[in-house]
């Protein structure tokens, strides 16, 4: 069956740029997560989505950032005026259940953003 | 939530069993013990999960100790695709997964 998937699997922008990042989560899960994973790190999470609803932000390193998930299914994650410091890669992840942490959570490939 | 500890590298041959240690010292009651692992350029993958009894699965088994400040994953004939990253993550159910730098297991042929 289809997973999380993620686009653009690679973005490259220069400094200041605004960029967009989708995920299509799993067809039903009431869940979505937003991750952040420098190179050498494990993840570390950005935001938390039950459905439309976001629940938790408070991994959002700056103003900079924004999600949404407007019809509760594909989330955008957003970064305006990137900089060098937000290259990384954002993994986005999907749970049938909610509202809680305590599920299994369904990972995508993630997108690698590069900001020069 | 507790804060866990692994060794950042391991090797193990192919077809030998693979025991990941992870120490939770601090784990609170409402704690559970979650393991994912992390392919080379693929997000992470759910292994396993437990609270204080042991569990087993089609991919792992979770050993946690008694007192529940230490537990191991293990795999238990390691192939070359099990070459990962893998994340021992102590959660309760409020609160994000905090995946740390977890442990390199490099399979052997």
């Amino acid at each position: 069956g289809a997973g999380v998937s993620q686009s653009p699997r690679y973005k490259v922008a220069k400094r200041g740029q605004d960029v967009a990042l989708r995920c299509d989560p799993i067809s039903g899960h009431v869940s979505l997560f937003w991750y952040q994973q420098a190179l050498g790190q494990g993840p570390e999470f950005l935001t938390y989505f039950q459905n439309e609803a976001q629940l938790d932000k408070s991994g959002l390193p700056s103003d900079r950032f924004f999600a949404e998930r407007p019809e509760g299914s594909v989330s955008t994650l957003k970064i305006q005026r990137t900089q060098k410091e937000d290259s990384a890669v954002y993994l986005c992840a999907s749970s049938p259940s909610g509202p809680s942490f305590g599920y299994e959570q369904y990972f995508g490939p993630g997108t690698r953003l590069t900001v020069t | 939530d507790a804060k866990t500890t692994q060794p950042p590298s391991m090797d193990c041959a192919e077809g030998r069993a693979a025991n990941l240690p992870c120490n939770h010292s601090t784990i609170s009651g409402n704690e559970y013990v979650y393991w994912y692992r992390q392919i080379h350029s693929q997000g992470p993958q759910y292994i396993i999960h437990g609270l204080k009894n042991n569990e087993t699965n089609e991919m792992a088994s979770l050993i946690i100790t008694e007192d529940r400040k230490s537990s191991t994953l293990i795999l238990p004939h390691a192939t070359l695709r099990d070459t990962a990253v893998y994340y021992c993550i102590a959660l309760s159910g409020n609160t994000p997964l905090v995946f740390g730098k977890g442990t390199r297991l490099s399979v052997i042929a």
